[in-house]
């Protein structure tokens, strides 16, 4: 399996809701992380993992709550986002830390915060 | 921090024609310079990438080339095709150093018929 999966492709919520984005996958990569892509934007680094424990957090709003259960899985919780959340929410990862490892991106959650 | 700026914003080409992507970067310890090409709806993939060690890295018919004492590096798509059209991202780095990855702002390809 040499692929990031990511669901729900679509996700609409309100201001009020809690959800959570998930991320997988099976290729043995031990860094992991989290992107928000905005329209004609590039992707703008949120989370780090490596190797199951946060290394990176881009000063992101604890309204956004990553979680890495085991070396496959990303999670990242939401809660009380705002309208401007809205965006691409793309996963990504690599075979180990430091950024000469190539980052295999997933399709992407497309979020909706209304 | 690192800062890269990426020109043009848009770019369209003849089929056949050759496509030139230009990025400049701030920080001279930055040493890893991926270039990734995102379709539209999709995920984006990486498609080369280059050190500083090395000047010019070629691969069918996309080739980078880096200058370093200038501080910019270029992307080249010769013969290009229909399924060349995507937005294509440059990026720096300091390689070893942590996880993080600047991207510039994008080139939108187009290639007319």
């Amino acid at each position: 399996d040499t692929e990031v999966t990511q669901t729900p492709k679509h996700l609409v919520m309100g201001m009020t809701n809690k959800k959570s984005l998930k991320c997988e996958q099976h290729m043995g990569h031990r860094a992991m992380y989290w992107y928000k892509q905005k329209a004609k934007k590039p992707p703008e680094l949120m989370f780090v993992y490596s190797y199951e424990k946060l290394s990176i957090n881009e000063s992101v709003p604890s309204r956004f709550s990553p979680e890495c259960p085991n070396s496959s899985l990303l999670n990242l919780h939401l809660h009380a986002l705002q309208p401007e959340d809205s965006a691409l929410y793309l996963c990504a990862s690599s075979q180990g830390t430091g950024v000469s490892y190539e980052q295999y991106f997933g399709p992407g959650t497309r979020l909706t915060v209304t | 921090g690192e800062n890269v700026e990426q020109h043009p914003s848009t770019l369209s080409v003849q089929e056949g024609d050759s496509a030139v992507i230009k990025c400049t970067y701030s920080d001279s310890a930055s040493n890893y310079f991926p270039w990734y090409k995102q379709e539209l709806g999709k995920r984006p993939q990486l498609i080369i990438d280059i050190r500083s060690n090395v000047g010019e890295k070629k691969d069918q018919r996309i080739a980078v080339t880096l200058n370093k004492t200038a501080k910019h590096f270029s992307l080249h798509i010769t013969e290009t095709q229909p399924e060349d059209s995507a937005v294509y991202f440059c990026a720096a780095s300091q390689e070893n150093r942590d996880d993080k990855i600047i991207f510039g702002k994008g080139t939108r390809l187009h290639i007319l018929p």
